[in-house]
């Protein structure tokens, strides 16, 4: 199975403020078709997750532009620009190369 | 707007079999995956597994042995059955939505999640 880890586990943030989490995979997400199938959910307080980006950088419909994701292989980041109270919950990281797997969780709270 | 929505009991008893629906509104069934994932109390979510709207399925090698999903299409439901359930199948259920090659295989609708406990 391919494992992600994700740093930090919990990020408290000032509002305005840029946050950064990242996501490190067991093994290179890069498919044999070429594609990594990276993306990130995000799961706000009693709500079921959200797809906010997919293919590492691509922004689903819908999400704000202060939301960005970077990376290749093994390592990639989710950044959130300038962070707003709406932003509290909880962000995960999925692959698809391998079947499916999730990181564990990123608490992104303010200060 | 897509919608989709588990049920099913939110008790089961060990050694018996978990049974879950979930019911798609505002979407057609073809050409997409539909997928069961689960999140245990404090641990990281689950895929469980797939069917796609052609009625192929594919799971989670490590639950393979004892899983089921099943597709109605007329109904536009499709089902999760998980045998010989032990606590340690206590989780949060969640359906979801697939999308193919498109949307490079995330899940993009979720169902509101339903609380499964196994205990006798």
């Amino acid at each position: 199975d391919i494992v992600l880890t994700q740093t930090p586990l919990s990020s408290p943030v000032t509002l305005g403020q840029p946050a950064s989490i990242s996501c490190r995979s067991s093994q290179s997400l890069l498919h044999s078709d070429g594609n990594t199938y990276l993306s990130w959910l995000q799961q706000r307080p009693g709500q079921p997750p959200r797809l906010l980006i997919y293919k590492i950088s691509n922004r689903f419909s819908g999400v704000p532009d202060r939301f960005s994701g970077s990376g290749a292989g093994t390592d990639f980041t989710l950044k959130i620009s300038r962070v707003e109270a709406e932003d509290v919950g909880v962000y995960y990281c999925t692959q698809a190369t391998q079947l499916w797997t999730f990181g564990q969780g990123t608490k992104l709270e303010i200060k | 707007q897509v919608q989709l929505q588990e049920s099913g009991p939110g008790l089961v008893k060990p050694s018996e079999t978990l049974s879950l629906t979930c019911t798609v509104s505002g979407s057609s069934i073809s050409n997409y995956y539909w997928s069961w994932i689960r999140q245990p109390p404090g641990k990281r979510l689950e895929w469980i597994g797939y069917i796609y709207s052609s009625g192929s399925a594919n799971y989670n090698p490590s639950l393979k042995s004892r899983v089921t999903i099943s597709l109605d299409t007329f109904k536009k439901q499709f089902s999760l059955q998980l045998s010989s359930v032990t606590a340690a199948d206590t989780a949060v259920y969640y359906c979801a939505r697939l999308q193919g090659p498109t949307l490079a295989f995330a899940f993009d609708v979720w169902g509101q999640g339903t609380m499964v406990t196994v205990s006798s």
